[in-house]
């Protein structure tokens, strides 16, 4: 079945830096790929999603790029704010009706100030 | 618009008791999902529903069943719960169609603790 690995676990960055996430998938079929963040407490909410007939896709300082080849698509967040902190998670699927969605083991992104 | 409601939003349970979680959407939804979230585990799919009078097993269905009542309501219940079940147990739910047909909504979600 799809199988979604996330990198890193927990990344630390310093205010306005920048800070770049990583996943990989192994069904070759998947063609939806989105990136939820999940604040302290709070329930995931959907913040930037790609699908396979782009390669990059830019919404203010966020960014998603995928490479289909590779299997491997990556989440970059520039100029880092407090507010960023929160648990990421990427996620694979089936753009279609009935569709199995997996997720990544997610990422806890802390900016230092 | 309430969107995605979950209840109950904390349950504790002994080992071998039962409890269904309820769950329900009022955006005219198709599909829907039950997701349980570990530390360190992200959110892993236990059951969905592609639509009404559907349901598919996830990732870690063991110890699960669901209904999908009609279009709005998707239960999960635990027929004898264990301890490995502990969890935060989220609902959510995708149009199935359309521009928006994978974009999930998400419950407040209910934390479950087996003792």
């Amino acid at each position: 079945g799809e199988n979604v690995e996330q990198h890193p676990s927990t990344l630390s960055v310093q205010e306005g830096d920048s800070a770049v996430i990583k996943c990989t998938y192994s069904d070759s079929a998947s063609n939806y790929f989105p990136w939820y963040k999940q604040e302290l407490g709070k329930r995931p909410q959907l913040i930037i999603d790609i699908r396979s007939n782009v390669g990059e896709k830019k919404d203010q300082r966020i960014a998603v790029t995928l490479n289909k080849t590779a299997k491997h698509f990556s989440l970059h967040i520039t100029e880092t704010q407090p507010e960023d902190s929160a648990v990421y998670f990427c996620a694979a699927s089936r753009y279609s009706s009935a569709s199995k969605i997996i997720f990544g083991s997610g990422t806890r992104l802390s900016i230092r100030p | 618009n309430a969107g995605v409601t979950q209840t109950p939003k904390f349950q504790v349970l002994k080992t071998g008791q039962s409890m269904t979680l309820q769950c329900a959407q009022d955006m005219n939804h198709n599909s829907m999902y039950w997701y349980r979230q570990d530390p360190g585990m992200g959110l892993r799919l236990i059951y969905y529903s592609a639509s009404e009078g559907t349901t598919d097993k996830g990732e870690v269905p063991n110890g699960y069943n669901v209904s999908r009542l009609n279009k709005r309501e998707f239960s999960l219940r635990l027929e004898s719960a264990a301890p490995s079940q502990t969890s935060v147990y989220f609902c959510a739910s995708t149009e199935g169609a359309g521009a928006g047909a994978n974009v999930l909504t998400f419950g407040a979600g209910s934390r479950l603790t087996v003792l």
